[in-house]
């Protein structure tokens, strides 16, 4: 199962709603994660099965969709949301956790 | 608190092998899997495979399937990730993380590692 996702890269303001798109190849039912990587660090989980926000996440990040496509959305970026976000599929277990290949998002 | 703490950097030349380790804290380590991914330089993350820490079943990516094992010691709750025949494209950032499967089947990385910093190179 292949993943794209876009924007590659974007550029917003502090408190602008920024929106990410990923696309699989195939149905994948709601079988998405989103994490978080900034520069430097190890990713960070921020959502689980399309939709499902991780404990301690701020609620400033929501995911959605199902099938084949869906949408990470931050509703007012932060300074610290400076990062590159991946989504992941697990729809084709075993033998597959396909990442797409990351949306750098800058302020 | 879950912690996962990795070897340090390694440098090897072509056709070696590297070994690394990844210890865990703070859970039940039986009760997940490990699983690890790369990140070469600039690039993007890439799934490498996943080792039950319960019974010790591996699934790797195709990618490097035959070059590569994933091991446990559930006695130091310690995971291990074997990449052999190395080449310079096998240079990256090599991450654990803890691979949690909940009732309903859910599966996502809950819990990394810091990385290794794994370079090949002659």
């Amino acid at each position: 199962i292949q993943m794209t996702q876009s924007p590659s890269s974007l550029s917003a303001s502090v408190g602008d709603r920024v929106t990410i798109t990923c696309q699989a190849s195939e149905d994948i039912s709601n079988f998405l994660n989103w994490y978080q990587q900034k520069p430097g660090k190890a990713p960070k989980l921020l959502i689980h099965d399309a939709s499902n926000l991780e404990t301690g996440v701020p609620s400033r990040f929501s995911g959605g969709g199902s099938g084949t496509d869906f949408t990470f959305t931050i509703s007012s970026l932060q300074p610290e949301d400076l990062a590159t976000y991946y989504c992941q599929q697990y729809g084709n277990f075993p033998g597959g956790f396909t990442f797409g290949p990351g949306t750098k998002v800058d302020i | 608190q879950v912690q996962l703490v990795q070897s340090g950097a390694e440098v090897k030349k072509p056709g070696a092998s590297v070994k690394v380790s990844c210890r865990a804290s703070g859970y039940m380590f039986k009760n997940y899997g490990v699983t690890w991914v790369r990140q070469a330089p600039g690039q993007g993350l890439e799934w490498m495979g996943w080792i039950s820490a319960h019974n010790g079943y591996t699934d790797y990516a195709q990618k490097v399937q035959g070059r590569v094992t994933m091991t446990t010691d559930t006695s130091t709750t310690t995971a291990f990730m074997e990449l052999r025949s190395l080449r310079p494209d096998d240079t990256a950032v090599y991450f654990c993380a803890r691979y949690r499967v909940s009732r309903s089947g859910s599966t996502s990385f809950d819990y990394w590692g810091q990385g290794t910093r794994v370079t090949v190179s002659s």
